[in-house]
């Protein structure tokens, strides 16, 4: 069974449109989290989400915005795509917000907006 | 913020070679990971390692909290071994701040 799942893998979109990717952890986490990973390999957080509680890195735009309808489930929608958009989006899960015990990645969904 | 800084940040090895991988942070932190990004583009947790030494299997990890680094050590490396190697801290949100990576390449 796979721990942190995200679909889709690979999303191809046109300028302007509206996307979500779904993410689900079946672990028993209490702390989901959303990175983008750029070109250059570099990761970056954009949200953590704990126990209702949504921490968001600033130099996200609001065009950006998680859905947590359930402990088990963050979902990543995105409005108005940008070129620059393009990217690898991982979500994350750890037992708790410190991360002590680690962290568990999904598999990535790589975003080409063209 | 913090700052986090990895070196080198490429490395090419022979099989079977030993290596050592550097992470240097900018402020005291109480929350190192280390994590290993395959070619495929799976990331793993490799340690949690705030200060100390830990070992699993032919990996190893160090972390000198009053001087701000830690060490991963990769003995008798496979090809297996090939990736990106992150470091990464906690800021006070409780987010991981990264750095850039050190990519090792493993000739067989």
């Amino acid at each position: 069974d796979t721990a942190v799942s995200q679909t889709p893998k690979y999303l191809v979109t046109q300028m302007g449109n509206d996307k979500s990717i779904k993410c689900e952890q079946n672990l028993g986490h209490d702390t989901m989290y959303w990175y983008k990973q750029d070109s250059k390999k570099f990761l970056k957080i954009m949200f953590s989400y704990n126990n209702k509680e949504l921490i968001i890195n600033e130099t996200v735009p609001n065009r950006f915005s998680p859905k947590s309808p359930d402990k088990a489930h963050l979902n990543l929608h995105i409005n108005s795509l940008e070129l620059g958009d393009s990217a690898v989006y991982f979500c994350a899960s750890s037992q708790e917000a410190t991360g002590i015990r680690g962290y568990t990645f999904g598999s990535g969904t790589r975003l080409t907006v063209v | 913020g913090i700052q986090v800084e990895q070196s080198p940040p490429d490395l090419i090895l022979q099989e079977g070679a030993n290596s050592t991988l550097r992470c240097n942070f900018s402020d005291s932190v109480n929350n190192l990971q280390w994590f290993h990004q395959n070619p495929w583009g799976q990331l793993i947790n490799l340690f949690y390692i705030p200060s100390g030494t830990k070992q699993n299997g032919r990996l190893s990890a160090t972390t000198v909290a009053t001087e701000r680094y830690s060490l991963l050590y990769i003995s008798s490396s496979q090809t297996t071994d090939s990736g990106v190697y992150f470091c990464a801290t906690r800021d006070s949100n409780y987010q991981l701040i990264w750095g850039a990576g050190t990519k090792l390449i493993i000739k067989p």
